[in-house]
């Protein structure tokens, strides 16, 4: 049962456009959604973050929105970089007795930036 | 430079063997994380330990074994190894307690890559 999902494997975008990846999610208990970016062969690095309490968070270039009615959220790259080609994984916790924290995550999307 | 540091960063091994993987967590962070990453293939969680107890298990399987030191760091051990469990083992560290919101956020080590032949 996938709690977190992340539809779409990989994603193509030029390069100065906007890229906008997608997450869904299952479980109406959780409460914070966090987006990290992966380099092949590194670990992957956190990007930003959003608490249920809010309906966006801005940093910089990076986005996330959040639509709790749709259980969705996205993360918004403008403009797109060549830098920005990386796995994107997007996480999910609930702040629940016996949750510790837990990260649930996405498959991950491929970004794939055109020069 | 997340500051958390893995060692070793690649490890080749015979199929049978038992490894140790080590990991030291942030300054500060009392929480760790391991993860499995197969072939190019989601994360998968292993274990967590806050400060020096188990917290929560994943897939984990029966062969693999954590524990979480009195100075923090962690070592994940590996026994009887299979062809199978070739893949990238991260480590990652929170700050904690749980209870805050920014105990959520987590912190990757570089991974140790290990192949069993």
């Amino acid at each position: 049962d996938q709690q977190v999902k992340q539809n779409s494997p990989s994603l193509s975008v030029q390069e100065g456009r906007i890229s906008i990846l997608n997450c869904d999610y299952t479980n109406s208990m959780f409460d914070y959604f966090l987006w990290y970016k992966k380099y092949p062969a590194e670990g992957p690095t956190f990007l930003i973050s959003i608490s249920s309490i809010k309906d966006k968070n801005e940093d910089g270039r990076f986005t996330v929105f959040l639509n709790k009615s749709a259980k969705h959220l996205s993360l918004h790259i403008v403009p797109s970089q060549p830098g920005d080609s990386a796995v994107y994984f997007c996480a999910a916790s609930a702040s629940v007795v016996g949750s510790n924290y837990q990260l649930i995550w996405g498959a991950g999307t491929k970004l794939i930036i055109k020069p | 430079d997340s500051g958390v540091t893995q060692t070793p960063k690649h490890l080749i091994t015979a199929t049978g063997q038992r490894v140790t993987l080590r990991c030291s967590p942030r300054s500060g962070d009392l929480s760790v994380y391991w993860y499995q990453q197969s072939l190019d293939q989601g994360l998968q969680f292993l274990i967590q330990y806050y400060n020096g107890e188990e917290r929560a298990k994943g897939n984990i399987l029966e062969r693999f074994s954590a524990q979480q030191f009195p100075d923090l760091h962690s070592e994940l051990n590996l026994s009887s190894l299979e062809l199978g469990d070739s893949a990238l083992y991260f480590c990652a560290s929170s700050a904690g307690p749980p209870g805050q919101g920014i105990a959520y956020e987590q912190y990757f080590g570089p991974g140790t890559r290990l192949t069993v032949t």
